[in-house]
């Protein structure tokens, strides 16, 4: 089994749709979860971490299920500018982070 | 705001060519990383480091590989023999600090290597 596991995608929606990714994680003993964004050919960066009580910022909405390892991210309201690769990144610990495969978004007008 | 450079963006070498790839992490963080990214394929760790030391590799990081420290800011990945399948985008991160694990690792902009 995949340390971190997502589906690839893409995912093909019109702007304003609301659209959710999943991800889930192997190992019982991690740490911490984050939600990166990654547009073509460019660096992971931080949209939000992800805590147990589940947390919000703006149209993003993060959720954490430690008993089922599983991770989500909603996007609510799409805009173009959504249009990257969402990557769910694992700390299995000691700061090790571990990428999933990530999930490709592709926003349409 | 500051961030993390890695130079050179692009780096063209010959198979079997020794290259370094450079990194200055964030001046107050103490742990530092490299992860590599093959074309259309995830993010993969490489190697993680702390204290002056690697803290963890990964199967990639065979002896082809070694990272350095040399003057306290800069922070290097030298692959000694140059494969092809070694083309990647590398990317060096750093954070803060070893205590808190929700802590975002900031990435550098990545060099893009290219073995031919």
């Amino acid at each position: 089994r995949k340390e971190v596991e997502q589906d690839p995608g893409p995912f093909n929606v019109p702007e304003g749709a609301t659209v959710a990714f999943n991800c889930t994680y192997s190992n019982s003993a991690s740490q911490s979860f984050f939600w990166y964004r990654q547009d073509c050919r460019k660096e992971p960066k931080l949209l939000m971490s992800v805590y147990s009580s589940g947390n919000e910022d703006g149209r993003f909405t993060a959720q954490l299920n430690r008993a089922s390892q599983y991770i989500s991210l909603l996007i609510r309201d799409s805009k173009l500018s959504d249009s990257a690769t969402y990557l769910c990144v694992v700390n299995t610990g000691f700061q090790k982070l571990v990428f999933g495969t990530g999930t490709r978004l592709l926003v349409s007008p | 705001e500051p961030e993390v450079t890695q130079t050179p963006s692009h780096q063209v070498t010959q198979m079997g060519q020794e290259v370094i790839l450079r990194c200055v992490p964030i001046s107050n963080h103490l742990y530092f990383y490299w992860y590599r990214q093959i074309l259309g394929q995830k993010v993969e760790f490489l190697v993680s480091f702390y204290n002056n030391e690697i803290s963890e590799k990964s199967e990639i990081f065979d002896d082809q590989f070694s990272v350095e420290r040399p003057d306290g800011s800069n922070f290097t990945l030298k692959i000694r023999s140059t494969k092809l399948e070694d083309s990647a985008m590398y990317f060096c991160a750093s954070i803060p600090t070893g205590l808190d694990l929700n802590t975002e690792a900031f990435f550098g902009q990545g060099t893009r290597l290219t073995v031919v």
